[in-house]
């Protein structure tokens, strides 16, 4: 399966500042993703990364808050805008090579915010 | 909507034991695909094995086993030989193509270890 290389691993930020994740893949994939997972929760989709195209949101997420670029078929990044303690989770990509191959994902991006 | 059930919050098992996690999932699809995803502390997601609906045999890799129940929708994780390695969050989860291509996870179970 492709390597999936997450950046930062961890951060600490401030209410009310942004902060942006990168996903790069070692192989061009069909498919990204973005999950959220709040603390002691399970992963929730946040959006679809499009090559080329916006993002496709899912219902309670707006591109406001969670901007999202794909430049290329092996790199995505995700930004956490304006931040909240609310927004306090570890963000995951996630992609897929297509077909009917299963998603495999990066080790995570665990995010505080104070 | 799909939707995944995961009904054991925490499992327990002795280290060299077998333990099972159930999951349980709703869907008006006939052609879907069903995983068992573990999460260690380190929070990477880790596929542990995969089953396609339309396939009658329950997949192994390994030391993990599934128990694939078509008409129940039941999707159960059997893990044999249990070692400290094995201890982690496990969620189940379904997907199906064509769809918006998420993943539809469990809540997810607690595996603990014991030596």
């Amino acid at each position: 399966s492709a390597v999936i290389s997450q950046k930062p691993s961890r951060d600490i930020c401030q209410r009310g500042t942004s902060l942006t994740i990168q996903c790069q893949v070692d192989s061009q994939v069909t498919m990204m993703f973005w999950y959220r997972q709040q603390p002691g929760q399970s992963l929730t989709l946040i959006a679809t990364a499009n090559q080329g195209s916006e993002a496709t949101y899912e219902s309670g997420f707006v591109i406001d808050k969670f901007p999202i670029s794909r430049p290329n078929l092996t790199f995505s990044t995700l930004t956490v805008s304006n931040m909240s303690p609310e927004d306090s989770s570890i963000y995951l990509c996630s992609v897929r090579q297509g077909g009917n191959q299963p998603q495999h994902f990066g080790d995570g991006t665990r995010l505080s915010i104070l | 909507a799909q939707t995944v059930t995961q009904s054991q919050p925490e499992m327990s098992v002795q280290e060299a034991e077998t333990v099972t996690l159930s999951c349980t999932y709703d869907t008006s699809e006939s052609d879907y695909y069903l995983f068992w995803y573990k999460q260690p502390p380190s929070r990477q997601m880790i596929l542990v094995i995969r089953q396609e609906a339309y396939k009658q045999q329950n997949a192994t890799e390994n030391r993990f086993s599934v128990n694939f129940q078509k008409a129940a929708k039941s999707f159960s994780l059997k893990i044999s030989d249990s070692q400290l390695g094995d201890a982690a969050m496990y969620f189940c989860a379904y997907w199906t193509q064509g769809g918006s291509e998420k993943l539809v996870f469990g809540k997810g179970t607690k595996l603990t270890v014991n030596p």
